[in-house]
C-alpha cells in the first residue's frame, strides 16, 4: 500500500528563517512526486513535479528535491505570504491513483 | 481563465436525502477525480475518470457514485448520505492522469 508521511505537522518560522519540510514515501515504482500549496478555504495549488532521484525544482523561495525514499521542500528566507499548508503526493507507476500526505502547516511570523 | 468549478460551495442536508455535487472544467482535460479532505487524514481519493464513460474507484469509494457522460463534467453523487460523509470535497482535473492537478474551490458538506 502506498504511503506518504509528512513532517513536521506544523512549523512556525520567523520571517527570513530558512527551513525544510519533509515528505517520506513508500510506493511501488514511483511515477511522480508532487508538491502542492493549500491556503485556508481553497483548493490545493500545484507547485512542483519530481520524477527521479536527484531531481530538483525551484520556484522563487521554494526548492524541491527528491531521493529514493523522501522529498524535501526547502524554504529560503520565507515571507508571511508563504504561510500555507504544503501537501506532498505520489503517483505509483502503472496506476492513475494519487496518494496525498496529511500536509505541513507553515506559519511565517513577520 | 482555466478553472475547475464546483457547486455548491456549502451544502447542509439530512441523512438519506440524495444529493449531487457538480464539477466542470474548461481545460479539455481527460483526467478528473474527486477527493475528500478530513482533519488528520488529508486528501483521500474517492473516484477518478480517465475519459468519458471510463471511471474507477479510488481509496474511499463506498457510499459514492460518479458519472462521466461529457468530458468537461464529473458529478459526485451521494444516493443516501450519512453523517460520516460530512467532509470537504474537492474535484480536480489534469492533462496527464494524476499529475499537475487543477483543483476546484471545494464543497463543504454537512450531513445531519
Amino acid at each position: 500500500e502506498d504511503q506518504v508521511t509528512q513532517s513536521p505537522e506544523a512549523l512556525r518560522l520567523q520571517e527570513g528563517e530558512s527551513s525544510s519540510l519533509n515528505c517520506s514515501y513508500t510506493v511501488s515504482g514511483l511515477r511522480g512526486l508532487f508538491w502542492y500549496r493549500q491556503d485556508p478555504g481553497k483548493g490545493p495549488e500545484f507547485l512542483f513535479t519530481l520524477y527521479s532521484a536527484g531531481e530538483e525544482k525551484e520556484k522563487e523561495r521554494l526548492k524541491a528535491t527528491l531521493t529514493k525514499k523522501e522529498s524535501f521542500l526547502h524554504i529560503t528566507a520565507p515571507k508571511p505570504e508563504d504561510s500555507a499548508t504544503y501537501l506532498c503526493a505520489v503517483r505509483p507507476g502503472g496506476y492513475q491513483k494519487v496518494t496525498f500526505g496529511t500536509g505541513t502547516k507553515l506559519q511565517v511570523i513577520p | 481563465e482555466a478553472q475547475v468549478t464546483q457547486n455548491p460551495r456549502y451544502l447542509i442536508t439530512v441523512t438519506g436525502k440524495k444529493l449531487t455535487v457538480t464539477c466542470s472544467q474548461n481545460m479539455n482535460h481527460e483526467y478528473m477525480s474527486w477527493y475528500r479532505q478530513d482533519p488528520g487524514l488529508g486528501l483521500r481519493q474517492i473516484y477518478y475518470s480517465m475519459n468519458v464513460e471510463v471511471t474507477d474507484k479510488g481509496d474511499v469509494p463506498e457510499g459514492y457514485k460518479v458519472s462521466r457522460k461529457e468530458k468537461r463534467n464529473f458529478p459526485l453523487i451521494l444516493e443516501s448520505p450519512s453523517p460520516n460523509q460530512t467532509s470537504l470535497y474537492f474535484c480536480a482535473s489534469s492533462l496527464i492522469p494524476g499529475e499537475k492537478l487543477f483543483f476546484g474551490s471545494g464543497t463543504q458538506l454537512s450531513v445531519l
